[in-house]
């Protein structure tokens, strides 16, 4: 089936500090959506880009669709203790239909001590 | 927060037994999903529905069946739970619309096959 490679797979951050993952497949993508999962918790949606090229912001979050349409990257920019989680890139794949999302394997965010 | 009420929130279940998750919503939503989280492989697909009595298998479907005979219940049954179906299951919604992959989340059932 599809998949898609999320990177890295786990990071440490401090607080302040500026954090980037990012998405990508070998093949072309109608819809990047980006989760966060709290511990114990559904994924909850925190942005959701529909054109290649595209850049949204959600507060201190920026995504981008990739101009390729096959990745998409998210930054958190001075990043505070509640951003630790787990972050899922979701996408539906071009050829696709019924709405199915594919989901990355995640990117864990942890606080550095 | 999206009205998704997933039920029961845990349980364990002894190898070859049935199983049933239910997957309740308020929201009046056309599209329902099961999913599966296990670590290192993210959410998957394992069936979907979008509208009353009209499902279609996701990636990983072998094991379990799904009914949906109300616009707000989606039933996820596992016919004889194996080891191997120890997992969070999240079910999920969406509207039809621009936003139709924009998934909503419901809290997730934690099922243990022992």
């Amino acid at each position: 089936g599809q998949q898609l490679n999320q990177s890295p797979q786990s990071m440490f951050i401090q607080e302040g500090e500026d954090v980037s993952m990012n998405c990508t497949s070998s093949s072309i993508f109608n819809t990047w959506l980006w989760y966060k999962q709290d511990p114990g918790e559904g994924p909850v949606l925190l942005i959701a880009l529909y054109k290649a090229g595209e850049l949204t912001s959600n507060g201190r979050l920026t995504a981008q669709f990739g101009i390729t349409r096959k990745d998409s990257f998210l930054n958190i920019s001075a990043s505070i203790p509640s951003d630790v989680g787990i972050y899922f890139c979701a996408g539906q794949p071009k050829m696709e239909y019924g709405n199915k999302l594919v989901f990355g394997a995640g990117t864990i965010l942890r606080v550095k001590s | 927060d999206a009205g998704i009420t997933q039920s029961p929130r845990h349980k364990v279940t002894e190898t070859g037994t049935p199983v049933t998750l239910r997957c309740h919503q308020t929201e009046n939503h056309r599209y329902m999903y099961w999913y599966r989280q296990d670590p290192g492989h993210g959410l998957r697909l394992i069936h979907y529905s979008y509208g009353v009595k009209d499902t279609d298998k996701g990636e990983v479907s072998d094991g379990y069946s799904v009914s949906r005979s109300k616009t707000e219940d989606f039933l996820l049954t596992l016919e004889s739970a194996t080891s191997s179906q120890t997992s969070v299951y999240f079910c999920a919604i969406s509207e039809a619309g621009r936003g139709d992959t924009e998934a909503f989340f419901g809290q997730g059932t934690r099922l243990t096959v022992v």
